[in-house]
């Protein structure tokens, strides 16, 4: 039982560039949440899908946005980089009725230069 | 609204001794509490959860932490540390958010385990 995957597991753009991120939920899980790790700190929630739709939202920008697709899987965007996006992006997957357990993948590391 | 201090950002221990890794919550709801562990170049893994019923909760790896509302506390510990043991650790609260009721956790900002030895 594949647990949940990130690709790709490092990404280096410039600045005002666009990235886009991918993450598969766990299998049977059909909830997605993305969150932003600057180094040193702890994540924070960047938004939250289910069925197909934003369900949640955190303190970003509209320059972060997202899509799921009907298989669950989902994207991260991110539009006109800056140096302050440069962190670790993690992807975190769960049953919509049991949000309070999350199963985090391993994250794509975003180099802004 | 919800927030986590860990207090501590790097705690140093001898290979054997006892860990104890500080977490303090603040809540307006009764609160969901994690511990995560995040080992270098990987994502976050679960350590233990507390929900509701008893205070005192055991994880993997030999990890426990016991939830005390009265001081607002989720402090983690392990009696005797291994050297697999440093890594980043990150406390957690949650709970149901308001207009959707999906829990969405607010992290502390991590403590890293340094074993010695």
């Amino acid at each position: 039982d594949a647990g949940v995957t990130q690709s790709p597991t490092h990404l280096i753009k410039t600045r005002g560039q666009q990235v886009t991120l991918r993450c598969s939920p766990k299998s049977g899980h059909d909830t997605v949440s993305w969150y932003q790790q600057a180094l040193g700190q702890g994540p924070q929630f960047i938004f939250q899908y289910y069925e197909e739709e934003e369900r949640q939202r955190g303190n970003f920008p509209d320059r972060f946005s997202g899509h799921q697709f009907p298989n669950y899987s989902s994207e991260l965007n991110v539009n006109a980089l800056l140096l302050g996006d440069s962190a670790l992006y993690l992807c975190a997957s769960s049953w919509a009725a049991r949000t309070d357990t999350q199963y985090f993948g391993p994250g794509t590391r975003l180099t802004v230069l | 609204a919800q927030s986590v201090t860990q207090l501590g950002s790097h705690v140093s221990v001898s290979e054997g001794a006892l860990v104890l890794l500080r977490c303090n919550y603040s809540s307006s709801v009764p609160p969901y509490l994690f511990w995560y562990v995040q080992y270098p170049n990987q994502g976050l893994q679960l350590l233990l959860k507390y929900t509701t019923g008893a205070t005192l909760v055991k994880g993997i790896n030999g990890f426990e932490a016991e939830f005390k509302k009265s001081e607002t506390s989720f402090h983690l510990t392990k009696p005797s540390a291994h050297m697999s043991d440093a890594a980043e650790y990150f406390c957690a609260v949650s709970a149901p958010h308001a207009s959707g009721g999906s829990y969405i956790p607010t992290f502390g900002r991590g403590t890293s385990l340094i074993v010695h030895p």
